[in-house]
């Protein structure tokens, strides 16, 4: 069975630029959800969709961030301008509700670097 | 505001030891808490949970205890192996699915 899949695994782009990051869930998994992983930080959650609706996006660092559900396989975080200290492992993990639902299974992670 | 904290950024042990990896949090209103192992270059997968309700959950070599007055989280690695080496996240949630992650321990089980 396939994970989670993120794409593109590394990104490497400078500032000012946008970035977009690609997630397609798990079929079959109704929760969605964006994190980024510092040194500083650890893991921290950005915003989760359930059944493709933004639940809650107060983890979003600020309006330069956004991210979309268009359908129930495909999710996108986008940075619009990036700045250096959005360089980071950004994870999307999916989950099912009925399981127990903390139970969200991880992509590997794009790696973003802005230089 | 961290609300998950794992104080301990890295911990090494002896192949055949016990590994404790320790996790506190703030926010009471907090009842399921999980563990997730991140090996390098993979995402995080999980490992173990517990309810509130229940102070001690085993999984084979793995458990993890509760101490909800004292708002602290242990995992329990015995015996510990080289393949447990790993970076350990913390996690609590509040029914609502939104989870919060501590900061993650590096743990190195050395042969």
């Amino acid at each position: 069975d396939a994970g989670v899949i993120q794409s593109p695994r590394h990104e490497v782009t400078e500032m000012g630029q946008e970035v977009t990051l690609r997630c397609k869930p798990i079929s079959g998994h109704d929760y969605l959800f964006w994190y980024r992983q510092t040194m500083m930080r650890g893991l921290e959650l950005l915003i989760y969709f359930n059944n493709n609706v933004p639940i809650d996006d107060s983890g979003m660092p600020e309006d330069r961030f956004s991210a979309k559900m268009p359908n129930a396989s495909f999710s996108t975080l986008k940075i619009q301008p990036s700045e250096p200290r959005d360089s980071a492992v950004y994870f999307c993990a999916s989950t099912v509700s009925g399981r127990a639902l903390n139970e969200q299974f991880f992509g590997p992670g794009t790696r973003l670097t802005v230089l | 505001d961290q609300q998950v904290k794992q104080n301990s950024p890295s911990l090494s042990v002896q192949e055949g030891r016990i590994s404790i990896l320790n996790c506190d949090y703030t926010n009471s209103m907090f009842d399921y808490f999980l563990w997730y192992k991140k090996y390098p270059a993979e995402g995080p997968t999980f490992l173990i949970s517990i309810s509130s309700i229940k102070d001690k959950n085993e999984d084979g070599r793995f458990t993890v205890f509760l101490n909800k007055s004292a708002k602290h989280l242990s995992l329990h690695i015995v015996p510990s192996q080289p393949g447990d080496s790993a970076v350990y996240f913390c996690a609590a949630s509040a029914m609502n699915n939104d989870m919060r992650f501590g900061a993650g321990t590096r743990l190195t089980v050395k042969p």
